[in-house]
């Protein structure tokens, strides 16, 4: 069954220290992972996407990384800021179906960054 | 950038009531999608379209309808709302086969009381 776990399921930190969320995928055959940043209230925007040959890609202070061997992700934060507050959801897309539909959702990871 | 609008940031709404919800995307994107977020359960896709007058239902697609009449406009139609379809609506879009392109929009909360 095609599923993406994200762990932890929330997290609290300081201002300023850094932080790193996890996802495993069983997603099979693989197309590309991303992860979005949703604050309360709002749609979610995109932070990375990644293809199957791309094991790092920055945006800013969020870095994340793709193992595509042991279907995992992890997405580090540096200096975290209040702002970075917010639920981070993990998305893996299959290859079936092209681009209609195909997306495997995590639960996201709640992070609260307090001053 | 990419701009998919949601019409409502907020609805309240009664049971039995058919509540629309409109989404209009302006980079003239063959793909729109319908999703519902729950606490716990993530997103879930309801309906989805990749062309004017088409539309494949999702994975919860019960007590829900579609139209696309045009290709900019999606809409999810609740015929008669209920108070478990309480919930965040997101819709998204994307070009076929591009996901850097795949955007969403701000979201529609939703009571129905």
């Amino acid at each position: 069954k095609n599923q993406v776990e994200q762990s932890p399921q929330s997290l609290i930190i300081l201002e300023g220290k850094n932080c790193t969320l996890q996802c495993n995928y069983t997603v099979s055959p693989f197309s590309n992972l991303r992860w979005y940043k949703q604050d309360t209230g709002r749609g979610p925007v995109s932070l990375t996407i990644m293809t199957f040959s791309e094991n790092t890609k920055s945006n800013g202070r969020y870095t994340a990384t793709l193992d595509a061997d042991t279907k995992q992700s992890s997405l580090h934060i540096t200096a975290s800021q209040l702002s970075d507050s917010a639920s981070y959801i993990c998305v893996v897309s299959g290859t079936w179906g092209g681009s209609q539909g195909n997306l495997i959702f995590g639960k996201g990871t709640k992070l609260s960054v307090k001053p | 950038d990419v701009k998919v609008t949601q019409s409502s940031r907020y609805l309240v709404k009664r049971t039995g009531e058919k509540v629309f919800l409109e989404c209009v995307q302006d980079m003239d994107h063959e793909n729109m999608f319908w999703y519902r977020q729950d606490p716990g359960l993530g997103l879930r896709l309801i309906y989805f379209s990749y062309d004017v007058k088409m539309k494949e239902k999702g994975d919860i697609p019960e007590g829900y309808s579609v139209s696309r009449e045009k290709k900019e406009r999606f809409s999810l139609i609740l015929e008669s709302a209920s108070t478990n379809q309480t919930s965040m609506y997101l819709c998204a879009s994307s070009p076929p086969d591009r996901p850097y392109g795949y955007t969403f929009g701000s979201g529609t909360r939703l009571t129905v009381v």
